[in-house]
């Protein structure tokens, strides 16, 4: 079975400073990795995905990932907050070997960037 | 790039009534949508699987005869909620998936639906 972890229900950063959210997963198979963003009372919106080659992941608004199999996991980081970073966000893993499966999502980390 | 609009974005309705929300793609074909609900300050679970054509189907614990689901074409899914109760006030989000995209990638959100039975 699938599980996504995200360890920190809330992180604070001030604006300007690097950020990062955690994820650790777990898959019987080979993972396929996202991370969406979500704003108060809106949808989910995608902000990158690993799926095979290198490990680090580059995204949307400046977000990069690091796809680490050996942990197990794939932190969100930004080199530099900014406050309209302040949103939930959500880790997802997909199981590659199992093809139309659905995502499973982890319990969300809230970012708050602190002006 | 692909977009799912998902409507209503609010809807309040009085207990015992029932309210339909549509999920539909708009540029692109999509044989495979996913209903999702998101209590507050709790991450998606998934509902149920949509498949254009075919009956859905449900995760465990979902009652399919109150949420209702058509995929009655390539492009809309529906979701009922049949005889609406206070409990059922949540944050329902779709999800649909690019018939012609590889598996890697494809799925887009929807934008999501607040319901709030009084």
């Amino acid at each position: 079975a699938q599980s996504v972890a995200q360890p920190e229900d809330q992180v604070n950063v001030a604006e300007g400073n690097p950020l990062t959210v955690k994820c650790t997963y777990s898959v019987s198979g080979n993972p396929y990795l996202f991370w969406y963003v979500q704003y108060p009372n809106r949808g989910l919106q995608f902000l990158l995905k690993y799926i095979t080659g290198d490990n680090l992941v580059k995204g949307s608004y400046g977000f990069e990932a690091e796809f680490n199999k050996s942990q197990t996991s794939f932190h969100l980081k930004k080199p530099s907050a900014l406050v309209s970073d302040s949103a939930l966000y959500f880790c997802a893993v997909r199981d590659r070997d199992n093809y139309g499966q659905n995502f499973v999502f982890g319990p969300g980390t809230r970012l708050s960037v602190l002006p | 790039g692909a977009v799912v609009s998902q409507h209503p974005s609010r809807v309040i309705c009085k207990s015992g009534t029932s309210v339909k929300i549509e999920c539909r793609s708009l540029d692109f074909q999509a044989t495979t949508m996913f209903w999702y609900r998101q209590f507050p300050k709790q991450s998606l679970m998934l509902m149920a699987t949509s498949n254009e054509g075919s009956k859905a189907t449900y995760e465990q614990g979902v009652e399919k005869d109150k949420f209702l689901i058509n995929h009655a074409s390539l492009t809309l899914s529906t979701l009922t909620v049949t005889s609406a109760h206070p409990e059922d006030s949540s944050f329902y989000i779709c999800s649909a998936r690019d018939s012609s995209a590889g598996k890697n990638y494809g799925y887009t959100f929807g934008s999501g639906t607040r319901l709030t039975v009084v």
